[in-house]
């Protein structure tokens, strides 16, 4: 199985709303990411988790919350979104993200879910 | 830091013509370079990647080669067909220290028939 599974598909939520994304991967990775992609723009990396713990953080607003309850599952809570959050995120995993080891990174993404903000 | 320099698009190619998508890079050190295509309202998809200079990634008809001296890893593919129409994203990955992926900015492909 070499998938990544994204949820729901598309979303849209005012902005008052609280609402979850979630991915799933069952390839045994124990790297995880969130990406952000607005169009016809590449994706930009908004959290990195490596072993189930927040790995990296790009400086990304508080509205933003990312969960990782086990290896296999990662979410993004959302809360007082602005229509400038409208955008593609995907869920990406690899092997792992561990600076010392000298595996190449090759990332597996999911579908995305498509997210508007109204 | 990292960066990845890919060619401008949109890049308009009639069927079986002859593809060539640009791709250069800045990196310390040895990284890993890929490609991944973009199909229009999907996620991102490995084509093909390579993780050591001379190295020739290939899948699906395409190919890249990992040339280290003019630091530069160009997509190809002899004979294009209207199903790759897609985005197409250059990307690099560092061995050591911030091992995030690195994107270019995507080449759009259209492929009339």
């Amino acid at each position: 199985d070499t998938e990544v599974t994204q949820t729901p598909k598309h979303l849209v939520m005012g902005m008052t709303n609280k609402k979850s994304l979630k991915c799933e991967q069952h390839m045994g990775h124990r790297a995880m990411y969130w990406y952000k992609q607005k169009a016809k723009k590449p994706p930009e990396l908004m959290f990195v988790y490596s072993y189930e713990k927040l790995s990296i953080n790009e400086s990304v607003p508080s509205r933003f919350s990312p969960e990782c309850p086990n290896s296999s599952l990662l979410n993004l809570h959302l809360h007082a979104l602005q229509p400038e959050d409208s955008a593609l995120y995907l869920c990406a995993s690899s092997q792992d993200f561990d600076p010392g080891r000298s595996s190449y990174n090759e990332q597996f993404f999911g579908p995305g879910t498509r997210l508007t903000v109204l | 830091g990292d960066s990845v320099t890919q060619m401008e698009g949109p890049v308009t190619l009639s069927e079986e013509a002859f593809l060539t998508i640009n791709c250069t890079y800045t990196a310390t050190g040895y990284p890993s370079l890929f490609w991944y295509v973009q199909y229009p309202g999907e996620g991102l998809q490995l084509l093909l990647k390579a993780t050591k200079a001379d190295d020739k990634g290939s899948n699906k008809g395409f190919e890249a080669t990992y040339r280290k001296e003019t630091t530069s890893f160009h997509l190809e593919k002899g004979s294009v067909q209207v199903s790759d129409s897609a985005v197409y994203f250059c990307a690099l990955s560092a061995t050591m220290g911030r091992r995030a992926l690195t994107f270019g900015s995507g080449t759009r492909l259209q492929v009339q028939p």
